[in-house]
């Protein structure tokens, strides 16, 4: 078991700049969840799918923020433009979700994103 | 999902016992406890959840108390590595749900 894998580990991009980030969940797992965390605000939820289809994304900044799932094993979060308060360390995690379970969450090591 | 409430910092002595507390006076009859911890630069880490009975597996320990409104989790032999911020989560069991963190407890292990 991979675990769940994102890259790139780290970004340094300037203002302004396309960012897109990517996870590759854990085999067999049909929920994927984009978290953020800071210093400030701690571990936020961004957005989260269920079987490839997003089931909510109250927590997307705005809409400079976007998030696709192509497929079961391939998820990507977006910034267009990126701004300096977008720097954070981005999670992925993956979890299965069954009719009357879901295991546990398993994250990602994370993205550390710096934008200048 | 019910709100819980932790320490921010614990200290503890390598090799004796962790025994980290969480409050959730207000957890429902379907909402289970899960404890992560999160050691610096990594992503959080699963390590135990339950409903009512007691869990143990090869990473800790969780008691709960009869009534529900508060949980424990027992690291038996705290090592340098358990260094971390572990987070107290309730969550409703069939929810696809994200996990809503708190602040978490610091737990600092020392030599």
């Amino acid at each position: 078991d991979a675990g769940v894998i994102q890259s790139p580990r780290h970004e340094v991009t300037e203002m302004g700049q396309e960012v897109t980030l990517r996870c590759k969940p854990i085999s067999g797992h049909n929920s994927l969840f984009w978290y953020r965390q800071t210093m400030m605000r701690g571990l936020e939820l961004l957005i989260y799918f269920n079987n490839n289809v997003p089931i909510d994304d109250s927590g997307m900044p705005e809409d400079r923020f976007s998030a696709k799932m192509p497929n079961a094993s391939f998820s990507t979060l977006k910034i267009q433009p990126s701004e300096p308060r977008d720097s954070a360390v981005y999670f992925c995690a993956s979890s299965y979700y069954g009719r009357s379970q879901a295991s546990p969450l398993h994250f990602g090591n994370g993205t550390r994103l710096t934008v200048t | 999902d019910a709100k819980t409430t932790q320490p921010p910092s614990m200290d503890c002595a390598e090799g004796r016992a962790a025994n980290l507390p969480c409050n959730h006076s207000t957890i429902s009859g379907n909402e289970y406890v899960y404890w992560y911890r999160q050691i610096h630069s990594q992503g959080p880490q699963y390590i135990i959840h339950g409903l009512k009975n007691n869990e143990t597996n090869e990473m800790a320990s969780l008691i709960i108390t009869e009534d529900r409104k508060s949980s424990t989790l027992i690291l038996p032999h705290a090592t340098l590595r358990d260094t971390a911020v572990y987070y107290c989560i309730v969550r409703a069991s069939g929810s696809a749900r994200q996990l809503t963190f708190g602040s978490g407890t610091q737990l600092t292990v020392l030599p």
